[in-house]
């Protein structure tokens, strides 16, 4: 069974940094893509970033970009979301999930997601 | 960057009902286009992949169609578990981004 366990969450001032964690199990991490996607309070999915099987290539939305890292360790089984100059606006529950396949941001398992509260 | 809209907003429909749900790309996308239900406070769940294919476990009243730039989600015979939120999201560019959603109400 697919278990993908977020960690990392809380509650930060603008302008701070975080680091979010997503711990799999039961698959070849290393052979999937890995996507997250935050929802904000009462809105709907946005799509944050993907990472390739290898890693060798990563994507974000525009909203994120040249603020937020994702990596992965596939030696750890473990997804990462770096996140620096935090706004208000970046305030959701992130989601880690899983690729249908090595590469693309389609999802076909989903972690229970972790709280991020951006507030001074 | 391709934008993604979904229509209605909203539908309220009964048990029992057949409901579509719409989604257009701002460009074709081919049929590079996901279905995801989200029940309130839960994590997504994908329904169907590359417009038509549904996925494992999904019920066969689910079904998707459409290509290039608009898309639908029936769902037939509508059950208690089905009242949701949908979103599409298209997997055709490197910027996967989804739609707004529909909200699938009981009436």
């Amino acid at each position: 069974e697919v278990q993908l366990l977020e960690s990392g969450g809380g509650l930060v001032q603008p302008g701070g940094s975080l680091t979010l964690s997503c711990a799999a199990s039961g698959f070849t991490f290393s052979t999937y893509a890995m996507t997250w996607v935050r929802q904000a309070p009462g809105k709907g999915l946005e799509w944050v970033s993907t990472i390739t099987n290898s890693g060798g290539h990563t994507y974000y939305a525009d909203s994120v970009e040249g603020r937020f890292t994702i990596s992965r360790d596939n030696s750890k089984n473990t997804l990462y979301l770096h996140m620096h100059s935090l706004r208000a606006e970046d305030a959701a529950v992130y989601y880690c999930a899983k690729g249908l396949g090595g590469y693309g941001g389609n999802c076909d398992s989903w972690g229970q997601g972790a709280l991020v509260a951006v507030s001074s | 960057d391709i934008q993604m809209t979904q229509s209605p907003s909203s539908l309220s429909a009964s048990v029992g009902d057949r409901v579509t749900l719409t989604c257009r790309a701002s460009q074709t996308i081919d049929i590079y286009l996901n279905w995801y239900q989200q029940k309130l406070g839960k994590a997504p769940r994908l329904l169907i992949s590359a417009a038509s294919r549904l996925q494992s476990g999904v019920p066969s009243r689910f079904s998707g169609s459409g290509s290039g730039t608009d898309f639908t989600l029936t769902i037939s015979n509508l059950q208690p578990e089905d009242f949701a939120s949908y979103y599409c999201q298209q997997s055709y560019t490197t910027s996967y981004i989804f739609g707004p959603g529909t909200k699938l109400e009981i009436k």
